[in-house]
This record gives structure tokens, sequence and C-alpha cells, in this order.
């Protein structure tokens, strides 16, 4: 059964802390990706990476950075917390775009409270 | 990417087939029809995707009309495990960075 697992499922920081945010996937895809999600604004798109040490920005990457130093593993850093990255953190991978069937696998969310 | 309008929610009785339905009235060409649905309290979950022509698989099936400005992700016999909210996203392939631009979805209730 393919597999995408985030290295937590609930995380309580402060104000200020840095913040690592692990992603790993076993089904050697080329494409990952970092969503939050919050109620009524939906699924917004953090950073995304298509190959090892390749990332890019997504619709909302301040305040963000990311690191994928292997192909599996690709980790959100939240430099310096804030209140208002309280969010549900959602990871998922995809094979290349140009394989066309382009199904995006999901991990089970990291919900994260920054006090 | 083009953008889509779902029903806020719907209701159905376990057992019986529910119609979602989805309206891309400005859908491009080389626009393909992708459907997710998130339980609670889990990362959104592929369904089914297609191009033109109808598709089935072992989860449901998607009617999509024959001008292509809309569809319906159809399933046979819901249950309650089927509870979600189902989300309707446009994907071009050629146009796009790679990532789903999920909107509000429809938060489907199942009934016992």
């Amino acid at each position: 059964d393919v597999k995408v697992t985030q290295s937590s499922r609930y995380l309580v920081k402060r104000t200020g802390e840095k913040v690592f945010l692990e992603c790993v996937q076993d089904m050697d895809h080329e494409n990952m990706f970092w969503y939050r999600q919050d109620p009524g604004l939906g699924l917004r798109l953090i950073y995304f990476s298509y190959d090892v040490k390749m990332k890019e920005k997504g619709d909302i990457p301040e305040g963000y950075s990311v690191s994928r130093e292997k192909k599996e593993r690709f980790s959100l850093i939240l430099e310096s917390a804030s209140t208002n990255q309280t969010s549900m953190y959602l990871c998922a991978s995809t094979e290349d775009v140009g394989h066309r069937t382009y199904e995006q696998y999901f991990g089970p969310g990291t919900r994260l409270t920054v006090t | 990417d083009a953008k889509t309008t779902q029903p806020n929610s719907m209701e159905s009785n376990e057992e019986e087939p529910v119609h979602l339905p989805c309206n891309h009235s400005t859908i491009s060409g080389t626009d393909y029809i992708h459907w997710y649905r998130q339980l609670p309290s889990q990362g959104p979950e592929y369904v089914i995707h297609g191009l033109t022509s109808n598709v089935n698989n072992r989860m449901a099936s998607l009617a999509i009309a024959e001008d292509r400005k809309s569809s319906t992700l159809i399933l046979h016999r819901a249950t309650l495990r089927d509870a979600a909210v189902y989300y309707c996203i446009l994907m071009n392939y050629g146009g796009s960075q790679g990532n789903l631009i999920f909107g509000k979805g429809t938060k489907l209730s199942v009934k016992p």
C-alpha cells in the first residue's frame, strides 16, 4: 500500500520557536507538496519540489522554508512560529506530471497549534 | 486553473446511490476533471478523474457531460464511511505547476 507519512499528527509550539514538519513517501515520487488547510480557505500551497534539492514557492510561502535532501523526504520549516501559522499541514506526493494519471497521495496531516 | 462550483452539502441514506454534481463552465479542452474526498481528520484521498469519457473504478463512477461544462460523481451505494467532503478539481497538466486547487467542496452526510 502506498504511503505518505508525516512525523506528527498533533503538535503544540510556542511563538518564536523553530518548527520542523517532516514528510516521507515510499513511492519514489518525483513531486512533493506542502499545503495548509484552514476553515473557509480550503487547501493552499506553501511550497513544492520537483526533485531533490529543488524547491518552488507556492501561493503562501512567507514565513516558511523547505528542504529536500533525499527524494523520499520533504521537510517544512517554520523559522519563527507565529500564532497565524496555527493550521492543519498536509504533505502530498505524486509522480511526474508527464505521467498524466497524476493521482496525488496525501499524508494524514499535522495539526499545529502555536501559542 | 478554471473554477468549479459545487453544492455546500448533500445528504444521503445508507445503501442508496449518491450523485454529487460539479459545474465547470469555463473548462478548457485540456483540463482534466479530478475528484478527491477528505474524511474527517484525514488528508484528502483521490477518488477518480477523467477527461471526456465516463470513467468507472472501484470507488465510484464519473459522468462527464457532453459539453464538459459539468460532471457528476456517482457513489453507487453510499455507506457510512463515505461521509466526507468531496472536491471537484480541474487540472491542466500542461499549464499547471502540479498542485491541486481545492474549493470548498460538498460535505456529504450519510444517514443509517
